[in-house]
């Protein structure tokens, strides 16, 4: 139990262009999760807390008209990068927190976009 | 803020011999969770084992043990029997149970081996 799903697992865009990734947890309900990035051999940044029927709560320097995000049901938020250039590219995590569990999040599989 | 320090950036132990990975952290909160995941090649974060902090017993999880100071922040992780397969950067990671958001270190790439 507890799996989280992220799709893609990779995407390659051009300059300009909006990506989005989805993240869904496939056997629980997630009133929260959570989306990350991580550069390579680096920590986990987090960028937002994305919860259920509400707007997202943004990290200090993270530009939320650039990280679109949605949670609009239990089982699914998306992240949507606007107008991506290449500076965003980078490896996307995304993990979910289940309603009944407060201290335990899961971790989707990761999406590494890339922006030519 | 937190903040979650991990002062061996690489560290490689020999198969079926013992490692320690250390962190340390800092926090005004007296209610919170500790974690050590573990990230293989493929990238998928997996727990490897959880603290909670109001628990003085140091939990332990097969192989893994950690060894939780509250006073002095510490928390560390022992691999013991260590297996190629645990090859992987291993993080540190704090969350806070008002918010619920997690800080991590910086990670520890461990190498087992042959």
């Amino acid at each position: 139990g507890a799996v989280v799903s992220q799709h893609p697992s990779w995407v390659i865009c051009k300059s300009g262009t909006s990506v989005k990734i989805e993240c869904r947890s496939l056997d629980f309900q997630a009133t929260t999760m959570f989306w990350y990035r991580q550069f390579p051999k680096q920590s986990l940044m987090l960028m937002a807390t994305s919860n259920e029927g509400s707007k997202a709560t943004y990290e200090q320097g993270v530009e939320k008209d650039k990280f679109l995000i949605n949670h609009a049901s239990l089982t699914l938020s998306t992240l949507t990068v606007t107008s991506a250039h290449p500076e965003d590219s980078s490896f996307y995590i995304c993990s979910a927190r289940p309603h009944d569990r407060y201290n335990e999040q899961f971790f989707g599989p990761g999406t590494r976009l890339t922006v030519l | 803020a937190q903040t979650v320090t991990q002062s061996q950036p690489e560290m490689s132990v020999q198969e079926a011999e013992t490692v320690t990975l250390s962190c340390t952290y800092d926090t005004s909160e007296s209610n919170y969770y500790l974690f050590w995941y573990k990230q293989p090649p493929s990238r998928q974060m997996i727990l490897v084992i959880r603290q909670e902090a109001y628990k003085q017993q140091n939990a332990t999880e097969n192989r893994f043990s950690v060894n939780f100071q509250k006073a002095a922040k510490s928390f560390s992780l022992k691999i013991s029997d260590s297996q190629l397969g645990d090859t992987a950067m291993y993080f540190c990671a704090f969350m806070n149970t008002n918010a619920g958001k997690s800080t991590f270190g910086d990670g520890t790439t461990l190498t087992v081996k042959p």
